[in-house]
């Protein structure tokens, strides 16, 4: 059971680069979430998809676009990278039922570096 | 003001004490308050959820909330070197499953 797979591990971009940061879950859940993480800074989600079929923006999503693939696939795309999304970029997804006790299940991250 | 609040740390405790993690949230129409831990160059993983005021103890770890005062700890008793790690605080407002995150706190736990 692979739980919530993320490609790639580690990628470095010049500035102004493009690039899709991939992601899949195999738990059949409903919800799925992209969240930054920087020194400092916590967890901030960038894009979410309650269900299948919508996204919503997050508290940061300048300079990002989401695409929900389908129920098992929500891919990140950066069209124009800057220094300022150097982060650790970490996928999740959680169940349907909403509510207290469901659980963000992650992904391992990716390390993107911009130069 | 930020939505969720903690302190960075480090919170250095020797071994075998009580690590007191604290968080305050804006929010008060929060309904479901998590814990997340995370080890360096890993991802987070819950270990404690709450949604009602008082306590809730799952081995050696004890979330607590006092929604009146907008404030949830988690205490770990007899702390381990293993438990070396930063401790997320998250809020759900209730609102499209989102989940608002703390900076988080740095636990170091002294042999």
């Amino acid at each position: 059971n692979a739980g919530v797979t993320q490609t790639p591990k580690f990628q470095v971009l010049k500035t102004g680069q493009s690039m899709t940061l991939q992601c899949a879950q195999d738990m059949n859940h409903n919800s799925m979430y992209w969240y930054r993480q920087d020194p400092g800074m916590g967890l901030r989600l960038i894009y979410y998809s309650a269900s299948e079929g919508t996204t919503d923006k997050g508290e940061v999503p300048n300079g990002y676009n989401v695409s929900r693939l389908n129920k098992r696939e929500f891919s990140l795309r950066l069209e124009s990278a800057a220094p300022s999304q150097t982060s650790v970029y970490f996928c999740a997804s959680r169940p349907r039922k909403a509510g207290a006790g469901e659980k963000l299940f992650f992904g391992s991250g990716t390390q993107l570096s911009v130069l | 003001q930020k939505e969720v609040e903690q302190n960075s740390g480090p919170l250095s405790v020797p071994e075998g004490a009580i690590a007191s993690l604290n968080c305050t949230y804006s929010d008060r129409g929060s309904q479901s308050f998590f814990w997340y831990r995370q080890y360096s160059g890993k991802s987070p993983e819950l270990i404690m959820f709450i949604y009602s005021n008082g306590d809730k103890e799952d081995g050696r770890f004890t979330a607590q909330l006092n929604k009146a005062s907008q404030y949830v700890s988690l205490l770990i008793r007899d702390s381990q070197p293993s438990d070396s790690a930063t401790y997320l605080c998250a809020v759900n407002s209730g609102t499209a499953s989102k989940l608002t995150f703390g900076t988080g706190t740095r636990l170091q736990v002294t042999l």
